[in-house]
């Protein structure tokens, strides 16, 4: 069975610290492609990074960060300097070959305070 | 701008009645999708649409229908058949398939409430 595992449901963090969702996911599938998303408190989902399962390369883009483990199947989502704007709820995703599915985690509430 | 619309942003429905929700989108994606978002459990598929005129039935489809005569149009109904109808549905496109790896695009969202 495929499965994704947020297991922080709240972050709360004070502006200007360092912050790390956690992801974990399921699969015996060897080809998969990994997601993460934020939902601001507008409702939209936003699309933030696309990993297959292929490419174990870390990826930085400006204050991101994502780490990709195929060892301990996870998939770790780091905000540096965190500020205001960056408090959302973020979903890790999974997503098979065979299937048009996107197998979502429960999702991280972030908060971060002035 | 392209993107997804769905209207309208807020709905309130008597229990009993059907209701449908628009999404429209002008991407040119092929890829439809219906979400449910409830608090505490993510979002849970209920259909998709890879091209017009047909659709599959996601992990929810119970209470739910869907129609896709355009590219641009994938309207849920939701039935007086949904036992908790009440929740926030989520809209979303992809330009392939989803099972090839393409990103999905989302709407704003409809809250639906029913009572």
């Amino acid at each position: 069975a495929q499965k994704v595992t947020q297991a922080q449901t709240e972050i709360s963090v004070v502006e200007k610290e360092d912050v790390t969702l956690d992801c974990v996911y399921e699969t015996r599938d060897t080809t998969y492609y990994l997601f993460w998303y934020k939902q601001p408190p507008s409702g939209e989902l936003v699309f933030l990074i696309r990993r297959n399962s292929f490419d174990e390369q870390n990826e930085i883009s400006g204050r991101y960060s994502w780490n990709f483990q195929k060892s301990t199947s996870s998939f770790n989502f780091t905000i540096t300097a965190s500020q205001v704007v960056d408090s959302a709820v973020y979903f890790c995703a999974l997503s098979l070959v065979n299937t048009d599915k996107l197998i979502f985690g429960t999702g991280t509430r972030l908060q971060v305070f002035p | 701008d392209g993107g997804i619309t769905q209207s309208p942003k807020y709905l309130f429905r008597k229990e009993g009645q059907n209701v449908t929700l628009s999404c429209e989108q002008n991407l040119n994606h092929d890829a439809m999708y219906w979400y449910r978002q409830d608090p505490g459990q993510g979002l849970r598929l209920i259909y998709y649409s890879q091209i017009v005129n047909d659709f599959q039935k996601g992990d929810i489809a119970e209470g739910y229908s869907v129609s896709r005569e355009k590219k641009e149009s994938f309207p849920l109904t939701v039935t007086s058949a949904q036992k908790n109808p009440t929740a926030f549905y989520l809209c979303a496109s992809s330009i392939r398939p989803g099972g090839l790896g393409s990103p999905l695009h989302f709407g704003n969202g409809t809250r639906l409430t029913v009572t």
